[in-house]
């Protein structure tokens, strides 16, 4: 069975600060990986994808992912945050030929101007 | 980008009575959707999986009876929970992945409804 773990529950920033969630997953094949964002109130978005080729991966609002197969990890990234990234933050896993998105606990992340 | 709408958005029902949640692709047509329950300040489990014309199918550990779920057209699913009980309350979240185009494959989320049972 596939699982995510992210090991951040909350994290407390100063915009301007740099962002990194981490992401390790569990899966026995190909897997396509997510990370969705939450803003209070709204319903989830996705942020970037990776399914194959470069691992680095951009996605909008000037996030970033890494997948490194070796570690299992799909760590996001953001240089310098802002204000309006506070949300909860949630990757996920589906393998390749699946069907069934998994996800991780969360991560709430608040930016304090 | 592609619109899932879910309605109601919020319902309050009473211990033993059936609620319907809908979940409509607004712009886009979705073989498959997926629903998923939340727990407060927990992660979302996905709860079943409805694929239109076919039926459901669910994750272990979720009642088929006790959730009804109906695929019966591209763009609109369906979520009933019958005989509700207060720890039925939750925040319910359906999915719905785009079936052809250029969105192909790529999935969207509700805006989640809230159930409460009294």
């Amino acid at each position: 069975a596939q699982s995510v773990s992210q090991h951040n529950h909350h994290v407390i920033l100063s915009e301007a600060a740099s962002l990194e969630l981490g992401c390790n997953y569990s899966y026995g094949g190909t897997v396509n990986l997510f990370w969705y964002v939450q803003y209070p109130g709204q319903h989830l978005q996705l942020l970037l994808k990776y399914f194959s080729g470069d691992p680095l991966v951009k996605g909008i609002k000037g996030f970033e992912a890494e997948f490194i197969k070796s570690k299992f990890s799909f760590n996001l990234r953001k240089p310098s945050v802002q204000w309006s990234d506070t949300a909860e933050y949630f990757c996920a896993v589906k393998g390749a030929a699946g069907n069934k998105l998994t996800f991780g606990g969360g991560t709430r992340v608040l930016v304090k101007p | 980008g592609a619109v899932v709408s879910q309605h109601p958005s919020w319902v309050i029902c009473k211990s033993g009575t059936s609620v319907k949640i809908e979940c409509r692709s607004l712009d886009f047509q979705a073989t498959t959707m997926f629903w998923y329950r939340q727990f407060p300040k927990q992660s979302l489990m996905l709860m079943a999986t409805s694929n239109e014309g076919s039926k459901a199918t669910y994750e272990q550990g979720v009642e088929k009876d006790k959730f009804l779920i109906n695929h019966a057209s591209l763009t609109l699913s369906t979520l009933t929970v019958t005989s509700a009980h207060p720890e039925d309350s939750s925040f319910y979240i359906c999915s719905a992945r785009a079936s052809l185009g250029t969105r192909f494959y790529e999935q969207y989320f509700g805006p989640g409804t809230r159930l409460t049972v009294t």
